[in-house]
């Protein structure tokens, strides 16, 4: 599986949007974009998948770019609840074991 | 979306004892089931692949025998840590790969932290 690189923190102010960017230059034409996040002492949630096209549902956005190099998980008004470490994963198939990197701890500031 | 169970959600236990995890897909059945440990402010690292029905398939340097894992039923996979030390406390958590109408996706556990005293 390709892998991934990320910031390693980002804060982002209570109300606003989170950016979150995620790089994977080596990213196969087969290859899934998936996200998750990992709240503090607890299991990791999924959040989003995409192939190529831009993904939207109840919690997140999914921005591929058209090379499929990068995306941005955006988080359209992040609350505190949304401080978490955010995982980008490349993965072939939803049924692929997911390897974890070491993720960007996104701090959601009041 | 689908839920995953761990048992217990902590456990504390002496140095040379054992201590089971038990990850339970509670509406649904899981073939497949993984595990990870994950030591304080460090990502997860998987430890294996709990397959229903056949012996699990454990990742570069992890010792199959001190992580005894048990796939018996499509609900039920269990994780044995064996003769346990200090250096096995850890974070466990689980998730099990659930199949839904357009694709298959993994779902986590609330985690078992372990600590061995």
């Amino acid at each position: 599986d390709a892998k991934t690189t990320q910031p390693t923190s980002m804060d982002c102010a209570e109300g606003r949007a989170a950016n979150l960017p995620c790089n994977h230059s080596t990213i196969s034409g087969n290859e899934y974009v998936y996200w998750y996040r990992q709240i503090h002492s607890q299991g990791p949630q999924y959040i989003i998948h995409g192939l190529k096209n831009n993904e939207t549902n109840e919690m997140a956005s999914l921005i591929i770019t058209e090379d499929r190099k990068s995306s941005t998980l955006i988080l359209p008004h992040a609350t505190l609840r949304d401080t978490a470490v955010y995982y980008c994963i490349v993965r072939r198939t939803s049924y692929d074991k997911v390897i974890f990197g070491p993720g960007t701890s996104l701090s959601v500031i009041p | 979306g689908a839920v995953v169970s761990q048992h217990p959600s902590w456990v504390i236990c002496k140095s040379g004892t054992s201590v089971k995890i038990e990850c339970r897909s509670l509406d649904f059945q899981a073939t497949t089931m993984f595990w990870y440990r994950q030591f304080p402010k460090q990502s997860l690292m998987l430890m294996a692949t709990s397959n229903e029905g056949s012996k699990a398939t454990y990742e570069q340097g992890v010792e199959k025998d001190k992580f005894l894992i048990n796939h018996a039923s499509l609900t039920l996979s269990t994780l044995t840590v064996t003769s346990a030390h200090p250096e096995d406390s850890s974070f466990y958590i689980c998730s099990a790969i659930h199949p839904s109408a357009n694709s298959y996706e993994q779902y986590f556990g609330p985690g078992t932290r372990l600590t061995v005293t």
